[in-house]
């Protein structure tokens, strides 16, 4: 696509439920990374992956979170059991291959746990 | 630790005026550098990058930043701002020089108000 497609924009969720967030990366881009902005945290690292494999998952906060990505494209960010401090705005990045080529942002997920 | 500081929280600059955002940066080498703005509602835009040679880099909107090995810097440049500036900026840096990881550590952001 022309940019890297989050989905959905917003989701508003009940603390214990489970949420899927779905990202998009340009296609071709070989890496593919997630963040979450927060007000407290700023914008944290959270996985990065290089075709399927996540070669860093070192940011994922808990064991609650996971990702995949499939057929080196589209990512799913899950978080199990979310809580209060799960709030935030989830963004995916793209790149052409990771190292020290251009990032590119989707417009981000704003997920609220309620 | 490591770290990338953005020391201004909060800028405001009447329209015109010139503007310059800090960025001081913590890692033992010279990282790459760089600087995203992000509007309302939206993602991260790049507005430019350093790795390596000239230290005075030329971005898109007509910034620029200049990169100071000697006070580890690299702080953001207007000489005059337009009203459609006003943004959050983001100073990051890539430590991972030389590996296909691309992992960005981030400041904190600068958030810009423009008077008109």
């Amino acid at each position: 696509g022309a940019g890297v497609s989050q989905s959905p924009s917003n989701k508003v969720t009940e603390k214990g439920k489970d949420v899927e967030l779905r990202c998009d990366p340009i296609s071709g881009h070989t890496a593919l990374y997630w963040y979450r902005q927060s007000l407290g945290q700023g914008l944290e690292f959270l996985i990065y992956f290089q075709g399927n494999s996540a070669p860093d998952k070192s940011g994922l906060p808990s064991d609650r979170f996971s990702a995949e990505r499939t057929g080196g494209s589209v990512s799913t960010l899950t978080i199990q059991r979310t809580q209060q401090e799960d709030s935030a705005v989830y963004l995916c990045a793209s790149s052409r291959r990771g190292g020290d080529t251009e990032a590119f942002f989707g417009q981000g997920t704003r997920l609220t746990v309620v | 630790a490591q770290s990338v500081t953005q020391p201004d929280i909060h800028i405001t600059v009447s329209e015109g005026a010139s503007l310059e955002l800090r960025c001081n940066y913590s890692y033992g080498a010279t990282p790459y550098l760089f600087w995203y703005v992000q509007s309302p509602g939206q993602g991260l835009q790049l507005l430019l990058k350093y790795f390596s040679g000239d230290t005075l880099v030329q971005g898109i909107k007509g910034f620029e930043a200049e990169f100071k090995r000697s006070q580890s810097s690299f702080n953001l440049r207007k000489p005059s701002v337009h009203w459609s500036d006003a943004a959050e900026y983001f100073c990051a840096v890539e430590i991972d020089r030389g590996s296909t990881l691309g992992r960005l550590y981030f400041g904190r952001g600068t958030q810009l108000t423009v008077w008109p």
